[in-house]
């Protein structure tokens, strides 16, 4: 069952503004990770955050995670058109199952 | 490149029949893989772990003798959806880790299967 709840839903800005989407779980976790996927595609795998882990930088990507609230958060910053994709935050409580979030729907508009 | 691959990308099949979908690992052994389906619009579901050697694990609610998965080698995991119906019609994916044990997991580029 899914026990990850993302929001928005949908997110639309113009390119150059930032996006931060956010993730919310239930149980406790080992790690949780962040994809994009292009519509109709597979996923790709953007960044990883471990229990341990409070905040994480890659490139244009910064995830922050807070496991008193359960929460994460996925900011993209110079969003681009190219960035408009569905991103789904995954959660890992072991053994490398995965529980996925809700996703969203991020539309850069040019 | 690509380190999980899938086959058929997509599929289209009559009610009743049998699909079998691929799932390799391209330069490393896998002996864990994970299926998942995911409806339009929505996330992904985890069906199964694929266990290299050993009975697959399924999850709650996923039906093991309608989705037959067998992991016979240390590269190729292959998921059956028996006797298909239009309402199997999905996205399926499949994802490995790269080494045993590892947190960060290769998805494959998913099957469309179309069930008329």
């Amino acid at each position: 069952s899914q026990q990850g709840e993302e929001d928005p839903q949908a997110l639309s800005i113009q390119e150059g503004e930032n996006a931060t989407m956010n993730c919310s779980y239930k149980t406790s976790i080992n790690n949780l990770q962040w994809y994009r996927q292009n519509s109709g595609r597979g996923l790709v795998h953007l960044i990883l955050i471990r229990s341990n882990e409070r905040e994480k930088h890659s490139g244009r990507l910064r995830v922050t995670l807070d496991t008193s609230k359960k929460s994460s958060s996925l900011l993209i910053t110079a969003s681009r058109a190219a960035d408009t994709a569905s991103y789904f935050c995954a959660t890992d409580s072991g053994g490398s199952r995965l529980t996925f979030g809700e996703g969203t729907q991020l539309t850069v508009n040019p | 490149g690509a380190v999980v691959s899938q086959h058929p990308s997509w599929v289209i099949c009559k009610s009743g029949t049998s699909v079998k979908i691929e799932c390799r690992s391209l330069d490393f052994q896998a002996t864990t893989m994970f299926w998942y389906r995911q409806f339009p619009k929505q996330s992904l579901m985890l069906m199964a772990t694929s266990n290299e050697g050993s009975k697959a694990t399924y999850e709650q609610g996923v039906e093991k003798d309608k989705f037959l998965i067998n992991h016979a080698s240390l590269t190729l995991s292959t998921l059956t959806v028996t006797s298909a119906h239009p309402e199997d019609s999905s996205f399926y994916i499949c994802s490995a880790p790269k080494r045993e044990g590892q947190d960060t997991q290769y998805f494959g580029p998913g099957t469309r299967l179309t069930v008329l």
